[in-house]
Formats: C-alpha cells, structure tokens, sequence
C-alpha cells in the first residue's frame, strides 16, 4: 500500500541554520503531497501542498517541491527561527480515495537562540 | 469560514471507564471525518473515517468505535478503556475532490490510568 517515509528526528539546529527534512513516498497513482505543522499541545496545520509533479509548495519560508522520478517531496528552508520548533509531517493522499491522508511518522525539529 | 471544534483538550480517564470525545465542524456540507491518534514516538493512525451519516470506515481493529449521527458531528466511544488507549486524539475533516487537504482540530490528550 501507500505509504510515506521522512527523515527520523529529533533534529537540532541552531537559529538561521539550513534546515531539510527529507520525505519519500510510495504510491501506486500520482497522490497530492502536503506537510504539516504541530507546535506542541496543538493539532496539525496545512504548512503548504503540492497537487502535481514539478509543482513547488510554499509558505512561511517553508518550499518542497514535488518530484515525481525520486518520489521524494523534502522540506527546506533557509533560516530557521526559535518559533519554527515543532513537529513536521509529511503527508499524500491518493487520487480517487476517500480523502485519507497517509502521514509519515513526524519529525521533531528544535531551534536554539 | 470553516472550523472544526474538538473537546475535551484534555481528559484522564481509568481504565474501564467509558469515553466520548466529540467533533463538529461548521461552515461546511457532507465533509468527509476523520478520527486519528497520534501515540508517543509514532505517526498519526487513521482509526475510523465517514463519508455521510451513520457511514463509519474503520481501519484498525480495537477497543474504540466511532458513530455520525448528524452530518457534521463525529463521536469516538469506547465502553471500557484501555491503559493502552492512551494518546493525543485528533479530529480531521476534508472535502471529497482532488487536491485537497484536512483540515484538524486541537485535539484530545487522554491519559488512561
């Protein structure tokens, strides 16, 4: 079945430090990938989507770029604040499904002043 | 807009004892529900999912049961929890048409002691 796989954490970088979280996917279709974003005590939140290959998301400083030949839809961004410190998810949800999104199983990022 | 609300944020239950957590969602028709948990140190697990009333999905056989009675109210149960059903509880709704995401609520802590 679909399934999603992203770097394992917790990662610890320093403010404006580079930051990438890797993610890689399997799918049998060509699903919508997304990330996501949960600060601590709180649900998820849509960080930013991308419906189709080559497509680049983008938000908040935030960008991944859907690559179909790697199957792979990292998380980038240039420089990291203190408020960045969350757990990221890496998502896709299938063509022609229910909706369900698969997620992968988080990535703990930490900033430090 | 849309929003969906959750509740309780937090609840300590013991083993045994009966559960209902409750979601509604406002400002939209028919969304698709979803019921998720996200132990500690793993991803999200899809538990149940709708797409109308009294249609319920399960995808993982356990101790919990989840009902629609209106269109936009989904109710996760359990007659006798588990120490094991302890975890963050989180209630998604999303539209059936491509591309889209889910959108979350704020979640459920439950401690079973």
């Amino acid at each position: 079945g679909d399934s999603v796989t992203q770097m394992e954490g917790p990662v610890t970088l320093s403010e404006e430090a580079f930051l990438t979280i890797n993610c890689t996917y399997t799918a049998t279709g060509y699903p919508s990938l997304f990330w996501y974003v949960q600060y601590p005590g709180e649900g998820l939140q849509l960080l930013l989507k991308a419906t189709k290959a080559d497509d680049k998301g983008s938000n908040k400083g935030f960008e991944a770029t859907y690559r179909k030949e790697t199957t792979s839809f990292h998380l980038e961004k240039g420089s990291v604040q203190v408020s960045d410190s969350a757990v990221y998810f890496c998502a896709l949800r299938e063509r022609g499904s229910q909706g369900n999104l698969i997620f992968g199983k988080g990535t703990k990022l930490s900033v430090k002043p | 807009s849309q929003t969906i609300h959750q509740w309780p944020a937090t609840l300590v239950q013991p083993v045994g004892s009966p559960l209902s957590l409750e979601c509604t969602v406002e400002g939209t028709s028919n969304p698709n529900l979803y019921w998720y948990r996200q132990a500690a140190g793993r991803g999200l697990q899809l538990l149940f999912y709708s797409v109308g009333i009294g249609q319920i999905s399960s995808e993982v056989p356990q101790n919990l049961s989840a009902s629609r009675p209106q269109d936009r109210q989904f109710i996760l149960s359990s007659k006798k929890l588990l120490l094991s059903d302890s975890g963050f509880y989180l209630c998604a709704w999303s539209v059936l048409r491509e591309n889209t995401e889910a959108f979350f609520g704020q979640g459920t802590r439950l401690t079973v002691v």
